[in-house]
């Protein structure tokens, strides 16, 4: 495809149920990130991988929080037993290759609300 | 640690005004900076960028200057239109961290007829 594509678009969960979001990067991108944005601020840094080995989760909040990119293209981003707190968009972005100020692709996002 | 402020929103403007949305950072090393702008209803968006001091990233009219000595990156733009409404995001990242962007907390522009 032409963009970095997410699903579900919108995602509602009850509290403690586990959710997994999808991330379809573009094609041939090594690098992909996760970000997470809470209502009315910016997004903040989860993780990053590069092809698929995860160099970077330190902005993960909590060991609820996992993601994997296991060939290097697709990623899954999962959140167990979720939160109230959780309730938020993801975002998740590609870029091409492994540069600092390699600009970022972004997807339209998940939106998570957890009741 | 790392962090970007902008200036609070929302702004608005009437069209052709002159835009000035300010941008201050703090980095412990030598950051790139961006300008993101996010539209109605779609994702992130790179808008402009700068990688060293006095650099100025431009694109479609909006422009932004890279200044170490005030550590501020904040976006002009002479002449908005209507199409320019969106959430406009300051962030930087560092060299060695592979574009793990810090990002501000966004400021909403609304521009009127």
């Amino acid at each position: 495809g032409a963009g970095v594509s997410q699903s579900p678009r919108y995602k509602v969960a009850k509290r403690g149920q586990d959710v997994a979001l999808r991330c379809d990067p573009i094609s041939g991108h090594v690098s992909l990130f996760w970000y997470q944005q809470a209502l009315g601020q910016g997004p903040e840094f989860l993780t990053y991988f590069q092809n698929e080995a995860q160099l970077d989760k330190s902005g993960l909040p909590s060991d609820r929080f996992f993601a994997e990119r296991p060939e290097g293209s697709v990623s899954t981003l999962k959140i167990q037993r979720t939160q109230q707190e959780d309730s938020a968009v993801y975002l998740c972005a590609s870029s091409l290759d492994r540069q600092y100020n390699s600009p970022l692709h972004f997807g339209n996002g998940t939106r998570l609300t957890v009741t | 640690g790392n962090s970007v402020t902008q200036m609070e929103g929302p702004v608005t403007l009437s069209e052709e005004a002159f835009l000035t949305i300010n941008c201050t950072y703090t980095a412990t090393g030598y950051p790139s900076l961006f300008w993101y702008v996010q539209y109605p209803g779609e994702g992130l968006q790179l808008l402009l960028k700068a990688t060293k001091a006095d650099d100025k990233g431009s694109n479609k009219g909006f422009e932004a200057t890279y200044r170490k000595e005030t550590t501020s990156f904040h976006l002009e733009k002479g002449s908005v239109q209507v199409s320019d409404s969106a959430v406009y995001f300051c962030a930087l990242s560092l060299t060695g961290t592979a574009s793990k962007l810090t990002f501000g907390t966004g400021t909403r522009l609304q521009v009127t007829l």
